[in-house]
């Protein structure tokens, strides 16, 4: 079975301060697949970033960037400089086969 | 191009009620996910569709949740005798060819509320 864990309920920061969300998972499978959802109040989940389990390379993608550690099953992930329009709630999901598998979500807050 | 679009955005249900729920795919794409979000909590999924074949329905909370997509397009959710433990967002994704591990886009959601 396929667990994804957000520690984090709520972050609150004020604007232009650097927000880290938590994602830790666990699979037995060797194979899997990461992703970063953004769900704003309008409710739609708004795809972010994917990784596969071959890949730890972390990358930056403009203001978002993710550290992805096999050693630790973590998958963390990095608003810079974040702005209001930043608020939301963040899912971080895994995939074996087909279907996401989702975490409870980290609410963030950007205050102006 | 067009999103995954869901209707209706809204629907409200006397408990006992049957409802169905309508999701558009991105055109051409070969997948289609259907998922439960209760209040305050990630989405949970329901059942998986391969052009018009079912391929997973093992999230399906009980019998009275059934999901078609007959011609391997639209599909439809519809759930019997609705109860109150039923009222959720109810989000379609879909993906394009279906290959592991691919991404999955959303739409709005549809928002039960049985009452």
């Amino acid at each position: 079975a396929q667990k994804v864990t957000q520690a984090q309920t709520e972050i609150s920061v004020v604007e232009k301060e650097d927000v880290t969300l938590d994602c830790v998972y666990e699979t037995r499978d060797t194979t899997y697949y990461l992703f970063w959802y953004k769900q704003p109040p309008s409710g739609e989940l708004v795809f972010l970033i994917r990784r596969n389990s071959f890949d730890e390379q972390n990358e930056i993608s403009g203001r978002y960037s993710w550290n992805f550690q096999k050693s630790t099953s973590s998958f963390n992930f990095t608003i810079t400089a974040s702005q209001v329009v930043d608020s939301a709630v963040y899912f971080c999901a895994l995939s074996v086969r087909s279907k996401l598998s989702f975490g409870a979500g980290t609410t963030v807050t950007v205050r102006a | 191009g067009a999103g995954v679009s869901q209707s209706p955005r809204y629907k409200v249900a006397k408990r006992g009620q049957d409802v169905a729920l309508r999701c558009d795919p991105i055109s051409g794409h070969v997948s289609l996910f259907w998922y439960q979000q209760a209040l305050g909590q990630g989405p949970e999924f329901l059942t998986y569709f391969q052009n018009e074949a079912q391929l997973d329905k093992s999230g399906l909370p009980s019998d009275r949740f059934f999901a078609e997509r007959p011609e391997g397009s639209v599909s439809t959710l519809k759930i019997q005798r609705t109860q109150q433990e039923d009222s959720a967002v109810y989000l379609c994704a879909s993906s394009r060819t279906g290959t592991r591990g691919e991404t999955q886009y959303f739409g709005p959601g549809t928002r039960l509320l049985v009452l």
